[in-house]
């Protein structure tokens, strides 16, 4: 069975500092994981997705996440954030069905 | 412009009454799904269908009714039989769920219903 967990429920970052916001997951097979974020009272957007090809992937909006299968880690980064970041995030991994994380809201203080 | 839209933005409701969500999209996508969002939790599966005339229930299905008529369209009832039923609803599709392990979802911009 597959599972995600997000690891913090809350990040505040300062605008034009780096963030990180964690994810491990859980499955029995090489799993297919995305990134998305939604802005209050909106959908969810695709950021990026891992599907067994390069390990480092890049996404829209200047992020990126790196598939470590040894540490079950999918960890989303971004090298300086900005105030229009500031949105919840959901790491997903597909076993047939998306299955999603708790959620991450990124605060970003000006 | 390809997407999904979801109508109304916001609903309002009496305790006791059925109300369907609309959920349209043109990409396509043989696979459709209804989600549940309650204030900081995840997403909650409601209903699947992957192709016309047939769905899933997903993780909590009770209370709620949907149909697949046509490829484009993927309405959802919230009934009276469902205890808690003020959130925000979210609709997506995807290419065929079929072995389709990588294919990822592309949602509406939601629902707000509130039951009174």
């Amino acid at each position: 069975a597959q599972s995600v967990t997000q690891l913090d429920s809350h990040v505040s970052v300062s605008e034009g500092t780096p963030v990180l916001l964690r994810c491990n997951y859980s499955s029995s097979y090489s799993p297919s994981l995305f990134w998305y974020v939604q802005h209050p009272n909106k959908g969810l957007q695709l950021l990026l997705k891992y599907t067994s090809a390069a390990t480092l992937v890049k996404g829209i909006n200047g992020f990126e996440a790196e598939f470590k299968k040894s540490e079950t880690s999918f960890h989303l980064t971004k090298p300086s954030a900005h105030m229009s970041d500031a949105a919840e995030y959901f790491c997903v991994v597909s076993g047939g069905k998306l299955i999603f994380g708790q959620g991450t809201e990124l605060s970003v203080k000006p | 412009d390809g997407g999904i839209t979801q109508s109304p933005k916001y609903l309002f409701r009496k305790e006791g009454q059925n109300v369907t969500l609309s959920c349209e999209q043109n990409l396509n996508h043989d696979a459709m799904y209804w989600y549940r969002q309650d204030p900081g939790q995840g997403l909650r599966l409601i209903y699947y269908s992957q192709i016309v005339n047939d769905f899933q229930k997903g993780d909590i299905a009770e209370g709620y009714s949907v149909s697949r008529e046509k490829k484009e369209s993927f309405p959802l009832t919230v009934t009276s039989a469902q205890k808690n039923p003020t959130a925000f609803y979210l609709c997506a599709s995807s290419m065929s769920l079929a072995g389709g392990l990588s294919y990822e979802q592309y949602f509406g911009p939601g629902t707000r219903l509130t039951v009174t």
